[in-house]
């Protein structure tokens, strides 16, 4: 069964330091998401992306943040300059298309700033 | 704006026991809701959803918009049923917004 696979697993850099997460979508799959959740919080919606732009972002993902499609199967989360609140688990989830809005998590990475 | 609200942290059961995990959302619109699981170790998916009306592994989950809940439940618990359970809201039957709302899950844990 196809997965959404991310990289990598845990992710330790220091504050201030640029991080990129790695994600492969399910291969038919048409809209991408980043979620992300802090220790002992909820899961906290980032950012969708379709056709190649964003289609949705929240209040969290600040210029800071970037995604990226940099070729037909990666999706990526930039962060540009870390700060020590970023650590959480990042998820990427992708879904079908315009009809079926059913979310396929990865398996998460762990980023934490020190 | 929208919010999910799962009361309880924690739920232990017995093995053979009847299981409702409690969701109740706010949104003003029609929601298109759903339960996520996360076994341990293993990464979210999804269990069910209202639209489609299905009992999944033996849960199902019922929208009650004049209580605005959506709780999940199984007549039986077995012990791999414990997990993590997190209800979810979106906004797209409106929007066309994609996002999920997440409350912040329930631990459910089967004992023998």
């Amino acid at each position: 069964e196809p997965e959404v696979t991310q990289t990598p697993s845990h992710q330790v850099t220091q504050m201030g330091q640029e991080v990129i997460l790695r994600c492969v979508p399910i291969s038919n799959h048409l809209y991408f998401y980043w979620y992300r959740q802090i220790l002992g919080q909820k899961v906290e919606f980032l950012v969708s992306f379709y056709n190649n732009e964003i289609s949705e972002k929240s209040e969290i993902f600040d210029d800071q943040f970037s995604v990226e499609r940099p070729d037909g199967s990666n999706f990526t989360l930039k962060i540009r300059s870390t700060k020590l609140e970023d650590s959480a688990m990042y998820f990427c989830a992708s879904s079908p298309g315009p009809m079926d809005t059913e979310a396929f998590f990865g398996q998460g990475t762990r980023l934490t700033v020190v | 704006a929208q919010r999910v609200t799962q009361p309880e942290k924690l739920l232990s059961v017995f093995k053979g026991a009847p299981v409702e995990l409690k969701c109740n959302y706010s949104y003003s619109g029609s929601p298109e809701l759903f339960w996520y699981v996360q076994y341990s170790r293993q990464r979210l998916q999804l269990l069910l959803r209202h639209i489609s009306r299905e009992s999944i592994k033996g849960f199902t989950a019922d929208l009650n918009k004049g209580e605005t809940s959506f709780h999940l439940k199984k007549p039986f618990a077995q012990e791999e049923d414990s997990a993590m359970y997190y209800c979810a809201l979106s906004s797209s039957m409106d929007t066309g917004r994609r996002a999920l709302t997440f409350g912040s899950g329930t631990r459910l844990q089967v004992q023998p």
